[in-house]
């Protein structure tokens, strides 16, 4: 099945510095790539999605990028703010049916 | 107008006893899901119900056991709770190749 590794597991910036998180999939089959955000005592909210026939995808301070070949995607935050602080997730799934596979999250700090 | 919505928030009980979690989505989604998140905060899935159908069901003891009454709620009864079954739930939602949503969570506290 899935496995997807996602690094680092902690990461502090400073306030408007950029933030970059990075995971790698196992499937090659997988071909949707969600990235979720959990506040404290929330559910994982998505962010910012990506499927496989397309290579970056950009939301306002938020991009993500994929690179089928080597298997990895990651997720950039530019202008990082307080708000962003949170544990970030990302996911992969091989075909519409099967559930979710998600990394193991990275608690992300903005520092003000 | 929460979208995935499930109840208790918390949920404190001693070893042996037996509890229900319940989830309802009004998103008009066709699959709902039980996913598990530990103290490391991994998420894991247990259960994935399609029409009320159950099509995914990991390797989680029998103990567990969600019923679909329709599709909009899943609900998880668990038997027999364990110290190890401390940990934050989550029901979700989703409609095929589409985003999950999930509601916020039961925070899950066996003694």
């Amino acid at each position: 099945g899935e496995n997807v590794e996602q690094h680092p597991s902690t990461l502090s910036v400073q306030e408007g510095d950029s933030a970059v998180i990075k995971c790698t999939y196992s499937d090659s089959a997988s071909n949707y790539f969600p990235w979720y955000k959990q506040e404290l005592g929330k559910g994982p909210q998505l962010i910012i999605d990506i499927r496989s026939n397309v290579g970056e995808k950009k939301d306002q301070r938020i991009a993500v990028t994929l690179n089928k070949t080597a298997k990895h995607f990651s997720l950039h935050i530019t202008e990082t703010q307080p708000e962003d602080s949170a544990v970030y997730f990302c996911a992969a799934r091989s075909s519409g049916n099967t559930p979710l596979v998600f990394g193991k999250g990275t608690r992300l700090s903005v520092i003000a | 107008d929460t979208a995935v919505s499930q109840t208790p928030k918390y949920l404190v009980t001693q070893m042996g006893n037996d509890k229900s979690i319940k989830c309802e989505q009004n998103l008009g989604h066709d699959t709902m899901y039980w996913y598990k998140q530990d103290s490391k905060k991994f998420l894991k899935i247990m259960f994935s119900y399609n029409n009320k159908e159950l099509i995914i069901n990991e390797t989680v003891p029998n103990r567990f056991s969600p019923k679909s009454p329709d599709k909009a709620h899943l609900n998880l009864h668990i038997n027999s709770l364990e110290l190890g079954d401390s940990a934050v739930y989550f029901c979700a939602s989703s409609q095929v190749n589409s985003p999950l949503h999930f509601g916020n969570g039961t925070r899950l506290t066996v003694t």
